[in-house]
């Protein structure tokens, strides 16, 4: 597609529950990125696909959150047992490839943990 | 520990008043610096990539320079239009020998006409 897209744009979930946030890149971006950013903050690194595999999830912060990326292309973060301060919005950005070029954003999901 | 500092938090111009946006980084491994736009509510807008200390990079009323230690994004003659988040990033070498960027909280620019 001509740019990244993330669907839903808006979730709103209760405490406890699954959620899943997908993202479909650029065609032919081969890096996925997944970040996290609370309101007045800059984005927060979450986890980085190079092709299907995740070349760094340090950023995950507990074994709640994983991500797939099973053909190298759509990707879906994956949040178990959603609490209250899950609530941000959840970035996708892919590249080209994984040097240091910029990325290409999508406008994100606002996930709100009621 | 990787680190990008970005000063001032917010900043009110008038209209045609020229200023610096800052930031300063502390990393090893640089592969680059970016400097990104964002609007509320949409995802960060590239702008610049700086490789290396001495190098500039312009786009319209924008210019980014970097050093050993930061980067400036100066802005010149700006207009209500270019109100904004502008957002600081840095790649560093990641862990597993991936790469990481690392962002900074960002300057909320307010212009005014």
């Amino acid at each position: 597609g001509a740019g990244v897209s993330q669907t839903p744009s808006n979730k709103v979930t209760e405490k406890g529950k699954y959620v899943e946030l997908r993202c479909d890149p650029i065609s032919g971006h081969t890096a996925l990125y997944w970040y996290r950013q609370s309101l007045g903050q800059g984005p927060e690194f979450l986890i980085y696909f190079q092709g299907t595999g995740a070349a760094d999830d340090s950023g995950l912060p507990n074994d709640r959150f994983f991500a797939v990326r099973p053909e190298g292309s759509v990707s879906t973060l994956k949040i178990q047992r959603t609490e209250r301060g899950d609530s941000a919005v959840y970035l996708c950005a892919s590249s080209l490839n994984p040097g240091n070029y910029g990325y290409t954003f999508g406008s994100g999901t606002r996930l709100t943990v009621v | 520990e990787d680190q990008v500092t970005q000063s001032p938090e917010a900043l009110r111009l008038q209209e045609g008043e020229s200023s610096s946006l800052n930031c300063s980084y502390t990393v090893s491994g640089l592969r680059g610096l970016f400097w990104y736009r964002q609007d509320p509510g949409k995802g960060p807008e590239f702008l610049f990539t700086l490789y290396s200390a001495g190098e500039e990079k312009e786009k319209e009323r924008l210019k980014a320079t970097l050093t050993k230690k930061e980067s400036f994004l100066h802005i010149t003659a700006p207009k209500p239009e270019d109100s904004a988040t502008y957002l600081c990033a840095v790649q560093a070498t990641g862990g597993s020998g991936g790469f990481k960027t690392i962002f900074g909280a960002g300057t909320r620019l307010f212009v005014k006409a």
